[in-house]
């Protein structure tokens, strides 16, 4: 089955920098992959969504890479604020829609004033 | 406000109880899923329906249960089969299948605890 790796180590920044988050899986390649942000005690908040075919996709400070031939996805905030404080998840799907995602455990991310 | 509501946030059981965790959304959102979040794991999809009264077992569904009878809800029942219940559940929805935009739109959560 499909597997997730996400660095389960928590990322320690200093404000002002940019943040690398990292998103391996194994086996087959998704249709697309989706990054979310959770804080503590909430529900996920759904960030950015990059397809097979596109390598990368931007959101204001947020930048997502999609390397098929490494299955590898990137996740970065560029300038950090405290604020973006939180654990990050990506999360993969085989099918053309939303069906039986499967979730990373997350990297915890804090940015240090 | 357009969004998907769970309740309670705190839920406590007694052991050998069946207990409802509710999950209501006015997305107009074909998809609903039921996802358990343990520490430090990540989310574990426990039932899933693409449409009113069908649904689906996820990797977990054994000693959980689930009804879809009206679109807008997708109460998920935690049985006493259930052997290690306490966690944290995550209802969400998205709109269905093939259609373009697909993120997962999720609650706030239910902690359920067993005592």
């Amino acid at each position: 089955s499909q597997k997730i790796e996400q660095n389960s180590e928590a990322l320690n920044i200093q404000e002002g920098k940019t943040a690398t988050l990292t998103c391996n899986y194994t086996n087959y390649s998704p249709a697309y992959l989706q990054w979310y942000r959770q804080d503590p005690g909430r529900g996920p908040v759904f960030l950015l969504l990059i397809r097979e075919n596109e390598k990368e996709k931007r959101k204001e400070r947020l930048k997502v890479t999609f390397d098929t031939t490494l299955k590898q996805s990137l996740f970065h905030i560029t300038a950090s604020q405290p604020a973006d404080s939180a654990t990050y998840l990506c999360a993969l799907d085989m099918s053309g829609g939303y069906q039986k995602v499967t979730f990373g455990t997350g990297t915890k991310l804090q940015v240090i004033p | 406000d357009g969004g998907i509501t769970q309740s309670p946030k705190y839920l406590f059981r007694k052991e050998g109880q069946n207990v409802t965790l509710s999950c209501e959304q006015n997305l107009n959102h074909d998809a609903m899923y039921w996802y358990r979040q343990d520490p430090g794991q990540g989310l574990r999809l426990i039932y899933y329906s693409q449409i009113v009264n069908d649904f689906q077992k996820g990797d977990i569904a054994e000693g959980y249960s689930v009804s879809r009878e009206k679109k807008e809800s997708f109460p998920l029942t935690v049985t006493s089969a259930q052997k290690n219940p306490t966690a944290f559940y995550l209802c969400a929805s998205s709109r269905k299948q093939g259609a373009k935009d697909t993120e997962a739109f999720f609650g706030q959560g239910t902690r359920l605890t067993v005592v």
